[in-house]
């Protein structure tokens, strides 16, 4: 079956712009995770969502960050006014269920943001 | 609060030597453990997973890792390297109290001379 999905695989955008980035999970998982990868952090969770709704944001950096889940599926997680520290690639991961913390993460291919 | 700490960033062996590839963590409560392999320009791929039970654990690609609680260790390790293997390898601790959320450590990346 299809994996998850990420759109746009890559985005260059200027200092000051929003971007919106994409996640299809897998079908039937409820739970759904943001990850950033950067040279100089690793991979840092961002957000985790069960369902629609969020009850960890505890890694998202700073209030320029957020992220929507509907119907379950799809996930944007949005950044505003991009600043050049937010060049990174951000994957998204899906499971089953968030609760037994020992379910597999399927991850997407990631969407590489570079801000100008 | 966990964390995970991959020591050598940059791993270099010839093909058919055995690999190893360090991870320690750290963890107030019995953790679950993960290494995950992404490979150039794609997404991270579940090797293996420790939770319960057996300590020697196997996974995909002919890797394993032990998990050693008096030394906080998960490494994990291959027997003979392929040109394939080649790839970056995250060791993962998430907390059995937790939603789930990875919490990785730096990544070591494993290059497999001809």
């Amino acid at each position: 079956g299809a994996g998850v999905s990420q759109s746009p695989s890559n985005k260059v955008t200027e200092k000051g712009k929003d971007v919106e980035l994409r996640c299809d999970p897998i079908s039937g998982h409820t739970a759904l995770y943001w990850y950033r990868q950067s040279l100089g952090q690793g991979l840092e969770f961002l957000i985790y969502f069960q369902g629609n709704s969020a009850p960890d944001k505890s890694g998202l950096p700073s209030d320029r960050f957020s992220a929507e889940r509907t119907g379950g599926s799809v996930s944007t997680l949005t950044i505003q006014r991009t600043q050049q520290e937010d060049s990174a690639v951000y994957l998204c991961a899906s499971s089953l269920a968030g609760t037994s913390s020992y379910n597999e993460q399927f991850f997407g291919p990631g969407t590489r943001l570079t801000v100008l | 609060a966990q964390s995970v700490t991959q020591l050598g960033s940059h791993v270099s062996v010839s093909e058919g030597a055995l690999v190893l590839l360090r991870c320690n963590y750290s963890s107030s409560v019995p953790p679950y453990l993960f290494w995950y392999v992404q490979y150039p320009n794609q997404g991270l791929q579940l090797l293996l997973k420790y939770t319960t039970g057996a300590t020697l654990v196997k996974g995909i690609n002919g890797f394993e890792a032990e998990f050693k609680k008096s030394e906080t260790s998960f490494h994990l390790t291959k027997p003979s390297a392929h040109m394939s293997d080649a790839a970056e390898y995250f060791c993962a601790v998430s907390d059995r109290r937790s939603q789930g959320n990875l919490i990785f450590g730096k990544g070591t990346k494993l290059s497999v001379k001809p």
